[in-house]
């Protein structure tokens, strides 16, 4: 089956830019969640949808991060404007399950930032 | 809170040896517990998970992790490193989010 996909992979900008990734889960899969990986730490969820509604954003940074994902297939987000600490990797996953239980989060190559 | 401990920044070990990379859990409730592994440049990649049943879980190439409710841990091993499990490992647990520690980054050397 095909994996998740994100795009970019790579992507520079200055800070107070805006920048927009996006992600197509593994077909079928409900649950979607998007982490932020800072250099030598693990990933931070910042956002759990299940089908097109939001589960969990208590993370996400809401005066500069917003996430949507309309349909409930693929999920975009975006970050305006952006701040140098905001240099991650961004890492897009999806799960079959409702989010709660035991099943695998499959996860993307990631989208990597960097803020100048 | 769910919280997850890896105490170890970096493990080092020699091609043959046996390994460990160690983790400690808070979760209240029963917990589920993963092991992921990330190579440069990719994307996480499951190893093996407990849910319940034998404390021993065995997973991708080779890796096993025994889940000790006791003492919270669920240690990851592996009985004869290879220089290609030479990556970053991470400890995760659910339920609710998935919570990551912050990583052990294995070294196995020739």
């Amino acid at each position: 089956e095909a994996g998740v996909a994100q795009s970019p992979r790579y992507k520079i900008i200055e800070k107070r830019q805006s920048v927009a990734f996006w992600c197509n889960p593994i077909s079928g899969h409900a649950t979607l969640y998007w982490y932020q990986q800072i250099l030598g730490q693990g990933p931070k969820l910042l956002i759990q949808f299940q089908n097109n509604g939001v589960v969990d954003d208590s993370q996400l940074p809401k005066d500069r991060f917003s996430a949507e994902r309309l349909k409930g297939v693929d999920s975009t987000l975006k970050i305006q404007p952006a701040k140098l600490e905001d240099s991650a990797v961004y890492l897009c996953a999806s799960s079959l399950d409702s989010g709660a239980g035991a099943n695998v989060l499959t996860f993307g190559a990631g989208s990597r930032l960097t803020v100048l | 809170a769910q919280s997850v401990a890896q105490p170890e920044d970096q493990v080092n070990v020699a091609e043959g040896n046996p390994l460990t990379v160690k983790c400690t859990y808070s979760v209240s409730g029963n917990p589920y517990l993963f092991w992921y592994v990330q190579y440069p440049n990719r994307g996480l990649q499951f190893l093996l998970k407990y849910i319940t049943g034998d404390n021993l879980v065995k997973g991708s190439y080779g890796f096993e992790a025994e889940f000790n409710k006791s003492q919270t841990s669920f240690h990851l091993k592996k009985p004869s490193a290879l220089v290609s499990d030479s990556a970053l490992y991470f400890c995760a647990v659910r339920p609710h989010m998935l919570t990551f520690g912050g990583g052990t980054r294995l070294m196995v050397k020739p």
